[in-house]
């Protein structure tokens, strides 16, 4: 099946900093959703984005298909933003496949 | 519109017992699922209903059973429940489904957090 990586699997953060996220997938797709698990364990849409560039506030998202990856950009980050954030990759039989995720903690 | 809704929250059981995880939707979706997250790993399909009235097998099936009541519920049935089951149960739909090879957002339930003992 389709191998989804992650990178890096943790990141701390001084409140205010940028990070950038990273999604490899190992084959072609359909299409790619981004998550963020809150500390309380909810899992939150954040985007959903076959290919170009998204943006909602502080994040963005840019997906490149043809090379097969997507980053996921975050500005001024703030403590709100800890938890885990995952990628999802369609393979357009209903499933999706998750990466292990990107744990982020933001220090105040 | 509450979206997608689990019950329990919580549920602890001894090996070897049953139980029925539920779950709904009110988003008039066709397409269900039922995910297990385990610690340190995304999640993995469990089972999925494309439409009403079909189910179909995901990555991970053994010791669960499914039932797509109606367009807006889908159950997951643990029949003997052993230890190696204890892991947070998510549900979730999608708006696409019956037999399209397009994708669309799949949106998360809150979650079971299931221990067996």
């Amino acid at each position: 099946g389709i191998q989804v990586e992650q990178s890096p699997p943790d990141l701390i953060l001084q409140e205010g900093a940028n990070s950038t996220l990273r999604c490899n997938f190992s084959d072609s797709v359909n299409n790619l959703q981004w998550f963020h698990q809150n500390p309380w364990g909810q899992l939150i849409n954040l985007f959903y984005i076959p290919s170009g560039t998204k943006q909602n506030g502080r994040l963005s998202a840019t997906t490149v298909a043809t090379e097969r990856y997507s980053l996921l950009y975050i500005s001024s980050s703030q403590t709100t933003d800890s938890g885990v954030y995952f990628c999802a990759v369609h393979t357009g039989d209903y499933k999706l496949s998750f990466g292990a995720g990107t744990t982020v903690t933001v220090r105040a | 519109n509450a979206g997608v809704t689990q019950t329990p929250k919580f549920q602890v059981l001894k090996t070897g017992q049953s139980m029925t995880l539920q779950c709904a939707q009110d988003m008039n979706h066709n397409s269900m699922y039922w995910y297990r997250q385990d610690p340190g790993m995304g999640l993995r399909l469990i089972y999925y209903s494309a439409s009403e009235g079909t189910t179909d097998k995901g990555e991970v099936p053994n010791g669960y059973n499914v039932s797509r009541l109606n367009k807006r519920e889908f159950s997951l049935r643990l029949e003997s429940a052993a230890p190696s089951q204890t892991s947070v149960y998510f549900c979730a739909s999608s708006r696409l489904g019956g037999g399209t090879t397009s994708t669309d957002t799949q949106y998360f339930g809150p979650g079971t957090r299931l221990t067996v003992l």
